[in-house]
């Protein structure tokens, strides 16, 4: 059973659009969501995490929006660039950062130029 | 952010043969230490919780004989795959907690095993 349901499975945006990449969970004992960033032939990167006691987080071009009743929360990347052209994986953890991870199932985003 | 590193970056070896990876972080100090793998284009599986000082913790559907680990120091974990097989063929990453503010895991650049 996945826990964590990841969607779409490929996104392609044009430079300068934004990427919205969106994931549901079913366990309530959640309680923390990061996002990691894969290039190919890589380990996943950490990009950005946040607690269900925000709804909002921002660093840089980068941005989670959460929604604990719904259980949802998203990523969105604004003025894609072709830089970010990678695999993006969200996930969750219980109890704490340090604890075991259930990954989503991966997006593939494509930034043309 | 905190440093993981993996050793080796990618190893072929004949059907048969078991391999060692090693798995360390190099500017913190890990009690616990995860193994994935993944398949071409698809996520991360768990595969076990490396603890220092004690056994393993295998997920379920994992062989613990198959897939060796020891957490031989606070910051080196180490995955064995015996007698490798052709399906054993895929990557290997390892993460550590960083046990630094938020306590966010960092991942380690992975090992590719092709098994023939």
């Amino acid at each position: 059973q996945q826990q964590v349901k990841q969607s779409p499975q490929s996104l392609i945006v044009q430079k300068g659009g934004i990427s919205i990449i969106n994931c549901a969970y079913e366990n309530t004992a959640f309680d923390y969501f990061p996002w990691y960033q894969q290039f190919p032939g890589k380990g996943p990167a950490l990009l950005i995490a946040i607690r269900p006691d925000v709804s909002e987080k921002k660093e840089g071009r980068f941005t989670i929006s959460f929604n604990k009743s719904a259980k949802q929360f998203s990523l969105h990347i604004m003025d894609s660039q072709p830089g970010d052209s990678a695999t993006y994986f969200c996930a969750a953890s219980i109890g704490a950062a340090g604890n075991k991870l259930t990954f989503g199932g991966g997006t593939r985003v494509l930034v043309k130029p | 952010g905190a440093v993981v590193s993996q050793h080796p970056s990618w190893v072929i070896c004949k059907s048969g043969t078991s391999v060692k990876i090693e798995c360390r972080s190099l500017d913190f100090q890990a009690t616990t230490m995860f193994w994935y793998r993944q398949f071409p284009k698809q996520s991360l599986m768990l595969m076990a919780t490396s603890n220092e000082g004690s056994k393993a913790t295998y997920e379920q559907g994992v062989e613990k004989d198959k897939f060796l680990i020891n957490h031989a120091s606070l910051t080196l974990s180490t995955l064995t795959v015996t007698s490798a097989h052709p399906e054993d063929s895929s990557f290997y990453i390892c993460s550590a907690p960083s046990g630094r503010a938020y306590n966010e895991q960092f991942f380690g650049p992975g090992t590719r095993l092709t098994v023939l």
